[in-house]
């Protein structure tokens, strides 16, 4: 089976930087997805990691070290519309991927 | 493209009625999954589907679920008999493989009264 933890809520300021964190135990891992999902609406795709290291894109970057198992999401310059849930999702071998319960962010002013 | 289609976006019955979700995938994309997310169990696979043919279904949470993949565009989840605890936002998603980045249908929101 797999394990995912997230921490459930966080608080950040407009503008400011915040690292959402994910840890996992799985077999087979083939790659870690962060989904955004606003209150009432689909996921939305934000990165993919398979090997170890940062993925930056934007705003927003991805990182992967394999041996700890471990993940974390990094949304620089913060805006309101960042408000959001950030959910981490361990791809397996299998093509199956698991999500964590995800992270509720709110960005304040 | 227009992205995954689903349908109903939103279905309200009472418990015991049949129930049947639709998604369209996009075009061309091998893998299908269906999910399910409640408040309290957050966003589960139930069964996802590659070229067609079912690959794992160990999620569907009892045989009261059922899903099928005719052909490449079209698949349905279906409930039979429908409880109130079915009650939740059933998610279709497509990608391009096993790895691919995964694009997420509208949903449709069930209430079983």
């Amino acid at each position: 089976g797999q394990n995912i933890d997230q921490p459930t809520e966080m608080t950040a300021t407009e503008g400011a930087i915040v690292q959402i964190n994910c840890t996992y135990q799985t077999s087979g891992f083939n790659g870690l997805f962060w989904y955004q999902q606003h209150a009432g609406e689909a996921p939305t795709f934000l990165s993919y990691n398979v090997l170890d290291g940062l993925e930056e894109k934007g705003r927003f970057s991805s990182f992967l070290s394999r041996s700890k198992g471990y993940s974390y999401l990094l949304l620089k310059e913060l805006q309101m519309k960042d408000s959001a849930s950030y959910l981490c999702a361990v791809n397996t071998n299998a093509g199956k991927s698991t999500f964590g319960d995800g992270t509720t962010l709110t960005v304040k002013p | 493209d227009a992205g995954v289609i689903q349908s109903p976006r939103h279905e309200v019955t009472e418990m015991g009625q049949e129930v049947t979700l639709r998604c369209k995938p996009i075009s061309g994309h091998d893998y299908l999954f269906w999910y399910r997310q409640t408040m309290m169990r957050g966003l589960e696979l139930l069964i996802y589907f590659n070229n067609n043919v079912p690959i794992d279904d160990s999620g569907m949470p009892e045989d009261r679920f059922s899903a099928k993949m005719p052909n490449a565009s079209f698949s349905t989840l279906k409930i039979q008999p429908s409880e109130p605890r079915d009650s939740a936002v059933y998610f279709c998603a497509s990608s391009l493989a096993q790895t691919g980045e995964g694009f997420f249908g509208p949903g449709t929101r069930l209430t079983v009264l």
